[in-house]
């Protein structure tokens, strides 16, 4: 069963503008883990947060971490089109990753 | 270097055949994945194996088996394919299972006419 759903299913902007995803989840986790995925490509992980974590950065990424409302948010600044793909949250509950759907964003040059 | 590859890339076949998903990794991680991505992008896991012992298995069809030579690889064999099947395999490994990255092989296309 999936656990993380993001939200929104598809996004876009223009090139520049900040680009916010948001990912919720039902159970209790040790981890939350955001991907990328480029069209027809394996998934390539971009950061990882903690469950005693509530925020992290890494390049113009940035994630936040909310465990009393099971949520968490990936922030991309400054987008380029580039950037255009999709992203998935992923929990980890006791060992056992579960990936949402995705938000699929669109970066328009 | 391709750190985890999958062969083949496309999978065309027919119903009721019998077909094998290689993936090797040389990362020298002790974790190994297979995951199913279906039309609607949901990635849902389906083995990983450590140190080639299986440690998750979902509700996953028995036609599915997967097969792991060493740990460096973990093959997927599917047995009698359906049309439901059609969708793209992802294997992923990882140092070990638990709080670790994964890192994904380019996937691989099935379409079960």
């Amino acid at each position: 069963s999936q656990q993380g759903e993001e939200d929104p299913q598809a996004l876009s902007i223009q090139e520049g503008e900040n680009a916010t995803m948001n990912c919720s989840y039902k159970t209790s986790i040790n981890n939350l883990q955001w991907y990328r995925q480029n069209s027809g490509r394996g998934l390539v992980h971009l950061i990882l947060i903690r469950s005693n974590e509530r925020e992290k950065h890494s390049g113009r990424l940035r994630v936040t971490l909310d465990t009393s409302k099971k949520s968490s948010s990936l922030l991309i600044t400054a987008s380029r089109a580039a950037d255009t793909a999709s992203y998935f949250c992923a929990t980890d509950v006791n060992n056992d990753m579960r990936f949402g759907a995705g938000t699929r964003l669109t970066v328009k040059p | 270097d391709t750190a985890v590859s999958q062969t083949p890339k496309y999978l065309v076949t027919q119903m009721g055949n019998d077909k094998s998903i290689k993936c090797e990794q040389n990362l020298g991680h002790d974790t190994m994945y297979w995951y199913k991505q279906d039309s609607k992008k949901f990635l849902k896991i389906m083995f990983s194996y450590n140190n080639k012992e299986l440690i998750i298995n979902e509700t996953v069809p028995n036609r599915f088996s997967p097969k792991s030579p060493d740990k460096a690889h973990l093959n997927l064999h599917i047995n009698s394919l359906e049309l439901g099947d059609s969708a793209v395999y992802f294997c992923a490994s990882s140092p070990a299972s638990g709080v670790f990255e994964q890192f994904f092989g380019p996937g691989t296309r099935l379409t079960v006419l």
